[in-house]
């Protein structure tokens, strides 16, 4: 069964980089669709972007249009979020979950990472 | 963008009630709809898809219904383990929104 297994807790310093890996293990990663989720202390749940390693294709939302970069290294089966330009409201867990290709469903989720940007 | 918003936000009931979480989309989503549970600490779990098709290992007191733009998610009698937020998420187009959350807490 395939697991997604995150990269441990961050602390950044307002307008650092922070970079989150997702390592899948015991399955397929080339051929789904892998989002990256966030949630702030006590809100829900915010799509941030996606990438389909076997393309290499990712796309983001709006909102973080500029700031976030998702690739996917095939050779290691890890994902890769990079949040720039850190602000304090990006405090949040950062998730990494595959994509079931046929419904768009989130069906496997990484245990998470928290990021705390604090001066 | 497709906006979701679930009624209610929050919930009391107690164990062996049967309790309804509506779901309601912007716009038509067909069938597109997912339900999620998350626990305190943890991450979200994948409890429907495709608005009523079970996930697997998920117990059968969980059922989803609707097309369009409303949807529900029943349990049919609760468990001390069911209380949790629940969210659901539309994948029909991107981005794939999520609900605010029902928080569903023992009475």
């Amino acid at each position: 069964q395939v697991q997604l297994v995150q990269s441990g807790a961050e602390v950044k310093k307002p307008g650092s980089s922070v970079k989150v890996s997702c390592k899948a293990s015991g399955g397929t990663f080339s051929s789904y669709a892998i989002s990256w989720v966030r949630q702030a202390p006590g809100q829900g749940l915010e799509w941030m972007g996606r990438i389909i390693p076997i393309l290499g294709i990712a796309n983001y939302a709006q909102k973080f249009q500029g700031r976030v970069t998702i690739t996917a290294d095939k050779s290691t089966s890890t994902a890769y979020m990079e949040l720039s330009s850190l602000r304090s409201e990006d405090t949040a867990v950062y998730y990494c979950a595959r994509v079931v290709s046929d419904y768009g469903a989130f069906d496997i989720w990484g245990q998470g990472t928290m990021v705390t940007v604090s001066s | 963008d497709i906006q979701m918003t679930q009624s209610p936000s929050s919930l009391s009931a107690s164990v062996g009630d049967r309790v309804t979480i509506t779901c309601r989309a912007s716009q038509s989503i067909s069938s597109y709809l997912n339900w999620y549970q998350q626990k305190p600490g943890k991450a979200p779990k994948l409890l429907i898809y495709a608005a009523s098709s079970l996930q697997s290992g998920v117990p059968s007191r969980f059922s989803g219904s609707g097309s369009g733009t409303d949807f529900t998610l029943t349990i049919s009698s609760l468990q001390p383990e069911d209380f949790a937020t629940y969210y659901c998420q539309q994948s029909y187009s991107t981005p794939p929104n999520f609900g605010q959350g029902t928080k569903l807490e023992i009475k």
